[in-house]
Parts: structure tokens; C-alpha cells; sequence
């Protein structure tokens, strides 16, 4: 399966803990971007990375939330000290360039995070 | 503040029927549209696009329509297959810019009844 690989699919965690998500994007792909869907909303844009380069992280939480993509190894996303209002669907998109509105942005299956 | 609109939370037709999506935006730098479709617990799929230079671009079954005065844009399916039940999100960049980042609206969950 060449597609946007994400894990866990599903994830519970206890409110102050951590949660970590990964992302292994598209075979060729060095562009990753991370969306948060919320119950009843819409994907929203959180951060956009290349490879040991943060690009755009605009959309991410101030605190708590960091994302990387190392040279090896998926990108991850990462919320410390997780509460209720973190539970969400996080997806992971790549594209082989920078530029989402060509419609080359693919997405992974999502991962989702929740929070008791 | 709600750049992206997609106001019809449902809509429901029969099998070979049209189906008639809509979408507003707000965002007057907004040129790029695109439409992605999602089945439950998979990720959203692009499904077609279109530039602020035209008005209308069309893939097989679908089609969709831009008004720029207007700000609204519309996804045709024709003719509607059980398959394409799903929800719909309607998505919007600004090629200048952060064209790497996409604004969604909310979706609208489309069933396609046989």
C-alpha cells in the first residue's frame, strides 16, 4: 500500500497525558500536512512541514501542540497534556510539491484521538 | 468565522437523479476550488477542482460550477449511483500565497437512495 500511512487509527488517552500520531507520507512525497477535523466541523489546516523544516505552523494550538518530520522516520504530531476539547480526527495529508490546490493532496485515514 | 460554507448539512435523491451540491465562501482571495468526498473512517479523496479563471469544469459525472460574483460554487452529480454516498467538502486556496493550505467547509453528508 503506497498511500499516506497513519497510526494509531484510534487512540484514547486520559486528560494530562501525551498523545503522539504518525505519519508516513505517499512513496515520493516530501510535503506533509496536518489537519484537525472536530465533531461536526470541518478539516482544518494545522501545520505544514518538509523534511527537519517546519514551513507553516499558523494553525496549530500555541501550547501543548508540535509537529515534526525528521530527515528518517514518519512525521509525528504531538499533544502534550491532552484535554477533552483535543478529541478529534487528525489527518495527515502529502503531496509530491507544495502546492495543495493543485488537488495533488493526499490524505491518510485519519487518526482519532480520544480524550476521557 | 466560517470562510467556507457548505449550508445543507444532508441532501438525499434517488438513484439517477442530479445531485446538487453547494458551497459559499467569503474569502475574496480564495481562487482555487476544489471538492473532496469522504466514506466513514477513510480520509478525504479529491474528487475535482477548479480555477478562478472558469466557470465550469467537468469530470465524467461530475461537474462543477463556480460564480465568482457570487462567491458560490456547486457540485453536480449526474447521474446520482448509491456509491456516491458520502459526505462532501467543498475546500478553497489562494494560489497566491499559502497555496498549500486548504480552508473546508463543514461537508454535506449526500445519500443516494437505489
Amino acid at each position: 500500500n503506497a498511500g499516506v500511512m497513519q497510526n494509531p487509527r484510534h487512540l484514547v488517552r486520559r486528560r494530562g497525558q501525551e498523545a503522539r500520531l504518525r505519519c508516513s507520507p505517499m512513496k515520493g512525497h516530501s510535503h506533509v500536512y496536518w489537519y484537525r477535523q472536530l465533531p461536526e466541523e470541518g478539516l482544518k489546516f494545522m501545520v505544514y512541514l518538509q523534511k527537519e523544516n517546519i514551513i507553516d505552523e499558523s494553525g496549530m494550538p500555541k501550547e501543548r501542540f508540535s509537529a515534526e518530520f525528521p530527515k528518517e522516520g514518519p512525521s509525528i504530531l504531538r499533544i502534550q497534556q491532552v484535554v477533552r476539547g483535543d478529541s478529534a480526527a487528525y489527518f495527515c495529508a502529502s503531496s509530491p510539491t507544495g502546492q495543495a490546490n493543485t488537488g495533488e493532496l493526499f490524505f491518510g485515514e485519519g487518526s482519532r484521538l480520544t480524550v476521557l | 468565522d466560517q470562510q467556507v460554507k457548505q449550508n445543507s448539512p444532508s441532501l438525499s435523491v434517488q438513484e439517477g437523479r442530479i445531485s446538487i451540491l453547494n458551497c459559499d465562501y467569503t474569502n475574496s482571495m480564495f481562487d482555487y476550488f476544489l471538492w473532496y468526498k469522504k466514506y466513514p473512517a477513510e480520509g478525504p479523496t479529491f474528487l475535482i477542482s477548479i480555477s478562478s479563471i472558469k466557470d465550469k469544469n467537468e469530470d465524467g459525472r461530475f461537474t462543477v460550477f463556480l460564480n465568482k460574483s457570487a462567491k458560490h460554487l456547486s457540485l453536480h452529480i449526474v447521474p446520482s449511483q448509491p456509491g456516491d454516498s458520502a459526505v462532501y467538502f467543498c475546500a478553497a486556496s489562494a494560489i497566491r500565497g499559502s497555496n498549500y493550505k486548504l480552508t473546508f467547509g463543514k461537508g454535506t453528508l449526500l445519500t443516494v437512495n437505489p
